[in-house]
């Protein structure tokens, strides 16, 4: 069974600062990673994609995959209240199949 | 542009009843999938529509039905709901050559 692990937090992190947010999956076949934010009451957001193993910059962002660890990170720089949020990482098998998601890591960060 | 549209915004069912929701998706987009968020927990993918069929189905019974239509929306069919189906009945859409979904804002169904 696929599986996608997140420590479940809260992680708390001051205004400013880099968050560094985990997820661990299971099936070597995952092709396509995938972070959401998700606030309170809401739905999940997009925030990036990543496919290759290194890095992948946008804006504040930065999502990182080792596919040898089976390993996703995201990291958010010069962290704001509003990025307090739930984060949820996904990963699929490439092209438009489900999404298989971790249990998300709630983020504050504190002013 | 809009975005994926998802109706009822909330809905309270008894136990035993039947639930129909509803989902628009992204302009230019042609498949939908469904998932289904409890609270604490992230989406749990229920099944995926492609050309007015249903394409790949997560660890879900019978029970949760669907249906797409030629302008690519689609329904979600729930029967003899149980009070464990209370949850955020996520929508998204994507295009069928590429992976990206984008989620609707979602319908929270709570049996009583």
């Amino acid at each position: 069974q696929k599986e996608v692990e997140q420590n479940s937090g809260p992680l708390s992190v001051p205004e400013g600062a880099i968050a560094s947010l985990n997820c661990t999956y299971s099936d070597r076949g995952s092709q396509s990673f995938f972070w959401y934010r998700q606030y309170s009451g809401k739905s999940p957001e997009l925030i990036m994609s990543i496919y290759s193993n290194g890095d992948k910059e946008d804006g504040r962002f930065t999502a990182q995959l080792n596919k040898a660890s089976q390993y996703v990170s995201l990291l958010i720089r010069d962290s704001q209240p509003s990025d307090s949020a739930t984060y949820l990482c996904a990963v699929n098998e490439g092209g438009a199949d489900g999404l298989t998601f971790g249990k998300g890591t709630h983020l504050i960060i504190q002013p | 542009d809009a975005g994926v549209t998802q109706s009822p915004t909330h809905l309270i069912k008894t136990r035993g009843q039947q639930v129909t929701l509803r989902c628009s998706p992204k302009s230019g987009h042609d498949t939908v999938s469904w998932y289904q968020q409890a609270l604490g927990q992230g989406p749990q993918f229920i099944f995926q529509y492609y050309e007015e069929e249903e394409r790949q189905r997560g660890n879900f019974p019978d029970r949760f039905s669907g249906h797409q239509f030629p302008n690519y929306s689609s329904e979600l069919n729930v029967n003899a709901l149980l009070l464990g189906d209370s949850a955020l009945y996520l929508c998204a859409s994507s295009w069928t050559r590429t992976d990206t979904q984008y989620f609707g804002p979602g319908t929270r169904l709570t049996v009583l």
